[in-house]
Formats: C-alpha cells, sequence, structure tokens
C-alpha cells in the first residue's frame, strides 16, 4: 500500500463547476500537507501549505484536512480552463525532512 | 527572479552514454533534491542533500549519483544510463529541511535512454 494515494483521473468539468481533489494517507505522523499544481511541461508549484487539521483559504482554493480520517482535499470555485493541470497532493512528518508525493490528479476544465 | 534551473531540458542519449543533468538554484537554499516522475507512480526521491558535502539516498538512488560542492549546484550524474531511467526529472530546493520550507521545483528535464 502506498503511502499516499491519489485518484489519477482524468477529472473533467465544465467552467464554473466546483472541483474537489482528494488524497488518502496511511502515516499518522504526517503533519505538514501541501498542493502542488503541475502544469504541462512545468515543475510543480505550490498552491496551498497547511499544517495539521483544518481549513485553508486562498481565492478560489479551500485546503481541508481531516487527521482524523487521513484524508486531505483541495476545493476549487469558479473553476477556470487556466486550472486545467495535474494536481499533486503531498506530505511531511514534523521535524522531517521527506516530502512525500500523491500520483496527482490531471484535471481538464472545459470552457 | 528566485528559480530552479535545470539543464537540458530534453536529453536524447544512448544505454551506457555517461551524462550530467545541472541543478543551480538562486534562493541560497540549504536542501536540495532530486526526483524523477513516472506515470502512475508521481514523484520519487532519488537523492537529497542537506547542505553542501552532505549528500544521502533516497527512494530510487540505483544508478545515480549526485555531487553538492557548491550551496547553489546540485548535478545529477548518470554513470551508465539504462533504458529504465527514461523518465522526467525534477530538480527542488528549500530553505531549509523541513518544517515550515516547502520545495521550489525546477521545470525539468525529460530524458530518453535508447
Amino acid at each position: 500500500q502506498k503511502e499516499v494515494e491519489q485518484d489519477p483521473g482524468p477529472l473533467s468539468v465544465p467552467e464554473g463547476a466546483i472541483v474537489s481533489l482528494n488524497c488518502t494517507y496511511s502515516n499518522s505522523a504526517f503533519q505538514y500537507f501541501m498542493w502542488y499544481r503541475q502544469y504541462s511541461r512545468k515543475g510543480p508549484e505550490l498552491l496551498m501549505y497547511t499544517y495539521s487539521s483544518g481549513n485553508k483559504e486562498d481565492g478560489r482554493f479551500t485546503a481541508q484536512v481531516d487527521k482524523s480520517s487521513k484524508y486531505i482535499s483541495l476545493f476549487i470555485r469558479d473553476s477556470q480552463p487556466s486550472d486545467s493541470a495535474t494536481y499533486l497532493c503531498a506530505m511531511r512528518s514534523a521535524g522531517g525532512f521527506k516530502t512525500i508525493f500523491g500520483a496527482g490528479t490531471r484535471l481538464f476544465v472545459k470552457a | 527572479e528566485a528559480q530552479v534551473t535545470q539543464n537540458p531540458r530534453y536529453l536524447i542519449t544512448v544505454t551506457g552514454k555517461k551524462l550530467t543533468v545541472t541543478c543551480s538554484q538562486n534562493m541560497n537554499h540549504e536542501y536540495m533534491s532530486w526526483y524523477r516522475q513516472d506515470p502512475g507512480l508521481g514523484l520519487r526521491q532519488i537523492y537529497y542533500s542537506m547542505n553542501v558535502e552532505v549528500t544521502d539516498k533516497g527512494d530510487v538512488p540505483e544508478g545515480y549519483k549526485v555531487s553538492r560542492k557548491e550551496k547553489r549546484n546540485f548535478p545529477l550524474i548518470l554513470e551508465s544510463p539504462s533504458p529504465n531511467q527514461t523518465s522526467l526529472y525534477f530538480c527542488a530546493s528549500s530553505l531549509f529541511p523541513g518544517n515550515n520550507s516547502p520545495l521550489h521545483f525546477g521545470n525539468g528535464t525529460r530524458l530518453t535512454v535508447t
């Protein structure tokens, strides 16, 4: 079993839809949770960064962490064609230096 | 502009011909790392470096070497490339090796070994 599981998709939605992307994990020591966005032929770029449980909002993006269920989510409101990319979840334990990545979910937002 | 720069972006080579992929960061980051990205497998860590002259193996180090002689540079060396090393490679860096220091990535090197 992988430490981090992420549905690879692809996920196709119409413009304006609310998108929900999710990851589950098995290591209860993970404390730092990240979402990266990766456009085609580019490196991953940090989108959201949260510590422990709870929600964090940044514009149209909301990251949620539920440590009791070992489940994290990224919500994208009013999705745009420019949001079409691969979204990678990532996590790290407190004091740890190794970041573990999910396989990524490919998202297509149709105009 | 703060960035991680990898070269080359694309590389096609033959089995056994030594190659080096360069990585340089201009953010004075202590931590640097190499990943390979393969479909369905995500990003897997090859090697990492906590600081100058300090390197260690990641999850998939076989067939790779690295060095960290200067803080800004972290080249990836394939002494004798094989077709199973065909992949998309990313260099990444962060200010410190853990906690509140997310990774910054380069734009990748697509390597094909025939």
